[in-house]
């Protein structure tokens, strides 16, 4: 089955920096990644997906791009604020009938004022 | 839409009693989604129903776990008898046909003494 792996576990940067998360996917036949955030004690939520007709995808300071070839795809986060953190999770599904989101292990992000 | 509703919220209960949690996705969805939330094992799967059919159980640890979906508004996840190590955050996520967002409930926190 699928198996999502994300580096780096952990990550601080300073306020204004950019922060950059990845992720490897095992399954060739996922074509939907999409990227959740968790701030501590609430429920992840969607921030932004990408599909694999698609290299890259931007939501103001967020981007996402993808390798399909190399099955890796990274989150992009520019001009990073202390609201930015928080644990980030990608994840991958096929797109066959009865698909189910496979997640990474989570980054949590700080970044210091 | 409230959006999915899980109850209860918290719950702290003595090895070996039963637990049972409660789920309500958002209407209209027809994909739903168990997930168990641990620092050590991150953000796991433990089954989903679509249509209110079980589709995928694999994820579901052992025989004390049971998971049932009897209309297309409530599902309910069910441990017994409980253990210490099932300590965990248990959400429940919703989801309509196969090209969409996910969404997931508040969740709820478990503790087993």
């Amino acid at each position: 089955g699928e198996n999502v792996e994300q580096h780096p576990s952990t990550l601080s940067v300073q306020e204004g920096d950019s922060a950059v998360i990845k992720c490897t996917y095992s399954d060739s036949a996922s074509n939907y990644f999409p990227w959740y955030k968790q701030e501590l004690g609430k429920r992840p939520q969607l921030i932004i997906d990408i599909r694999s007709n698609v290299g890259e995808k931007k939501d103001q300071r967020i981007a996402v791009t993808l390798n399909k070839t190399a099955k890796h795809f990274s989150l992009h986060i520019t001009e990073t604020q202390p609201e930015d953190s928080a644990v980030y999770f990608c994840a991958a599904r096929r797109g066959t009938s009865y698909d189910k989101v496979i997640f990474g292990p989570g980054t949590s992000l700080s970044v210091i004022p | 839409d409230a959006g999915v509703i899980q109850s209860p919220r918290h719950e702290v209960t003595e090895m070996g009693q039963e637990v049972t949690l409660r789920c309500k996705p958002i209407s209209g969805h027809d994909y739903l989604f168990w997930y168990r939330q641990t620092m050590m094992r991150g953000l796991e799967l433990l089954i989903y129903f679509n249509n209110n059919v079980p589709i995928d159980d694999s994820g579901m640890p052992e025989d004390r776990f049971s998971a049932k979906m009897p209309n297309a508004s409530f599902s309910t996840l069910k441990i017994q008898p409980s253990e210490p190590r099932d300590s965990a955050v248990y959400f429940c996520a919703s989801r309509k046909g196969q090209g969409s967002e996910q969404y997931f409930g508040p969740g709820t926190r478990l503790t087993v003494t």
